[in-house]
This record gives structure tokens, C-alpha cells and sequence, in this order.
């Protein structure tokens, strides 16, 4: 079964950049999209945009568009989420997700088990 | 941008049926997918294409979709139940509902 894991908690100054890591294991990674999805504190899911790996197309959300950058290495099985400009409001807890993306509304079925960003002077 | 709106809170007492429902502009031409928050943890696909259950979701678990609003029911609930539920749709980006909190009495 295959599992998303991802990096370790990161603390960051405003202004700076994260990137976080999701590696897939146990199973085939390039033919899926790999989704980023954020929940700030006490608060609901974000999408932030989506990888296909296999084809190398990134899509990101308005709010996020010239913010994230996705990128995934098909070699190692990894997708990462780069978000630059970093502000309090952007501490978070960010999840990457599988989904298909032959289908024009996948769910999310695999999710990874989150990464705690914290923006913080 | 579209947007889904869900009840903040639904209570429900053991044993009875829960419903939390998600509102869209036509959301019934479009497919609907359910996830279950604990505290602490990632989503957990429940029910995807408004009405499918992934293997391993208890049947208990349904759910439909037309019109306007989108509606997960939980039959029979139990104690662990109680979570945060979140509808999810594509536009033309993905959405997600505003959350529900469960609370079994």
C-alpha cells in the first residue's frame, strides 16, 4: 500500500522560504497527481495546487499563484512545495495528497501525515 | 471563485443518524467527495463520487447529491464518529467545504 511521507516541522522568519518534502513508498508514484493542501490552527483544508509528475504540469490556486512553486522528481519518488514570502498567517499545517488526475474530480484517497510550518520572528 | 458552505456543528446522540449537509451553487452537476478529520490527523477519504465508499469505510457511511446540496449521513452513530467532516468538489481548482464538526452526545 503506498504510503506519503513527508519532512520534519520547520520554523521560519517572515520573508523566508520552505520547502517541504512528500515521498511516496509501496507503490508507483508518477502515475498519480500529487495534491498540496494546508489547514492553518483551528482552521479548515486549503488547497494549494497539484503536481502530475509524469507530465511535469503544475497547477497552482489564485491565492497562491507567483507564492508556491510544486515540483516533483520522478527518480526518488518525491513531490516538494516550495512557499516563498513567508508570513505569520502562512503557519500551518501542510498535507500533500494523491489523487488521479485522468478524471476531471479526483478525491484524495492518500494523504501524507502533515508538516507542521510555523512563521514565527 | 466557488465556494461550500457546510454547518459548523451537528450533535447526535449514539445509535441515531447524522447528517451534514454541503451547499453549492448546482452542486449536484458536480461529483463530491467526504473526508473525516480526528484531532491530530490527516483527512480520511470516506465517501468519493458523492455516493462510493473506499474499501475499509463502514457502511453506516452514504452519501448523496442534488440540486444544491450535497449530504453525508452517518447511520447508527458510534463514539468514534466524532470528527470534523470537510465535502470537497474541482472548479476550476479543488474546493473544500467549510467543515463540520460531529459531536456524539
Amino acid at each position: 500500500q503506498v504510503q506519503l511521507v513527508q519532512s520534519g516541522a520547520e520554523v521560519k522568519k517572515p520573508g523566508s522560504s520552505v520547502k517541504v518534502s512528500c515521498k511516496a513508498s509501496g507503490g508507483t508514484f508518477s502515475s498519480y497527481a500529487i495534491s498540496w493542501v494546508r489547514q492553518a490552527p483551528g482552521q479548515g483544508l486549503e488547497w494549494m495546487g497539484r503536481i502530475i509528475p509524469i507530465l511535469g504540469i503544475a497547477n497552482y490556486a489564485q491565492k497562491f499563484q507567483g507564492r508556491v512553486t510544486i515540483t516533483a522528481d520522478k527518480s526518488t519518488s518525491t513531490a516538494y512545495m516550495e512557499l516563498s514570502s513567508l508570513r505569520s498567517e502562512d503557519t500551518a499545517v501542510y498535507y500533500c495528497a494523491r489523487s488521479t488526475y485522468i478524471d476531471d474530480s479526483p478525491a484524495f484517497d492518500i494523504w501524507g501525515q502533515g508538516t507542521m510550518v510555523t512563521v514565527s520572528s | 471563485s466557488y465556494v461550500l458552505t457546510q454547518p459548523p456543528s451537528v450533535s447526535v446522540a449514539p445509535g441515531k443518524t447524522a447528517r451534514i449537509t454541503c451547499g453549492g451553487n448546482n452542486i449536484g452537476s458536480k461529483s463530491v467527495h467526504w473526508y473525516q478529520q480526528k484531532p491530530g490527523q490527516a483527512p480520511v477519504l470516506v465517501i468519493y463520487y458523492d455516493s462510493d465508499r473506499p474499501s475499509g469505510i463502514p457502511e453506516r457511511f452514504s452519501g448523496s447529491n442534488s440540486g444544491n446540496t450535497a449530504t453525508l449521513t452517518i447511520s447508527r452513530v458510534e463514539a468514534g464518529d466524532e470528527a470534523d467532516y470537510y465535502c470537497q468538489v474541482w472548479d476550476s481548482s479543488s474546493v473544500f467545504g467549510t467543515g463540520t464538526k460531529v459531536t456524539v452526545l
